[in-house]
């Protein structure tokens, strides 16, 4: 069946700009997770959803990140304000919902802010 | 607080040798899962193994094998007869009490021919 995906796969913004990163999860997995991935490092925790509701968001960096997912499925995270700082990969992960399953990562969109 | 520790930071070896990468983790909950995850110069993650804190046995996966010791709190990884294609970045991960994933760094795995 189809993975995860991811759009756009690239993203170049101007420092200021408001940025949509949108997130398909594999069919009927119920979590859904944000994580962004600097370069040389490993994927770090942003934000999780159960369903419609946001679980855990504890590892969002500040008031200009937000994620939402309304129905269920597709999730969107939404920067405002971008900063250089914010350049990284943003990875989308889907898993079954239960504690400890297994999570499932998507291409992930690279996001550069000029 | 939960860490994961791969100290490993690149590793260059010759095809059809044998390497182990390292992976030490630190978490309060007394149950959690351990995973590793291969993410190849195309930049996907790609799951290879989850094993649960109860199940200390290691596992055997074709030229892959994995060494689980909760008394030195370390999950090692071990590819036989390496190969060109298992160049990659490999991730050790940890979830305790939530779903987040914890990472480590990464270990940078290079097979030469």
């Amino acid at each position: 069946g189809a993975g995860v995906s991811q759009t756009p796969s690239n993203k170049v913004t101007e420092k200021g700009k408001y940025v949509e990163l949108r997130c398909d999860p594999i069919s009927g997995h119920t979590a859904l997770y944000w994580y962004r991935q600097s370069l040389g490092q490993g994927p770090e925790f942003l934000i999780y959803f159960q369903g419609t509701g946001a679980a855990d968001d504890s590892g969002l960096p500040n008031d200009r990140f937000f994620a939402v997912r309304p129905e269920g499925s597709v999730s969107t995270l939404k920067i405002q304000r971008t900063e250089r700082g914010d350049s990284a990969v943003y990875l989308c992960a889907s898993s079954l919902g239960g504690v400890g399953d297994t999570q499932y990562f998507g291409p992930g969109t690279r996001l550069t802010v000029l | 607080a939960q860490k994961v520790t791969q100290a490993q930071t690149e590793i260059s070896v010759v095809e059809k040798e044998d390497v182990t990468l390292d992976c030490v983790y630190e978490t309060r909950d007394t149950t959690y899962y351990l995973f590793w995850y291969k993410q190849p110069p195309s930049g996907e993650l790609v799951f290879l193994i989850r094993r649960n804190s109860f199940d200390e046995q290691n596992e055997i996966s074709g030229r892959y094998s994995w060494n689980f010791q909760k008394s030195t709190s370390s999950f090692n990884f071990t590819i036989t007869a390496s190969q060109v294609v298992d160049s990659a970045v490999y991730f050790c991960a940890l979830v305790g009490g939530g779903n987040k994933l914890t990472f480590g760094t990464g270990t940078q795995l290079k097979v030469e021919l």
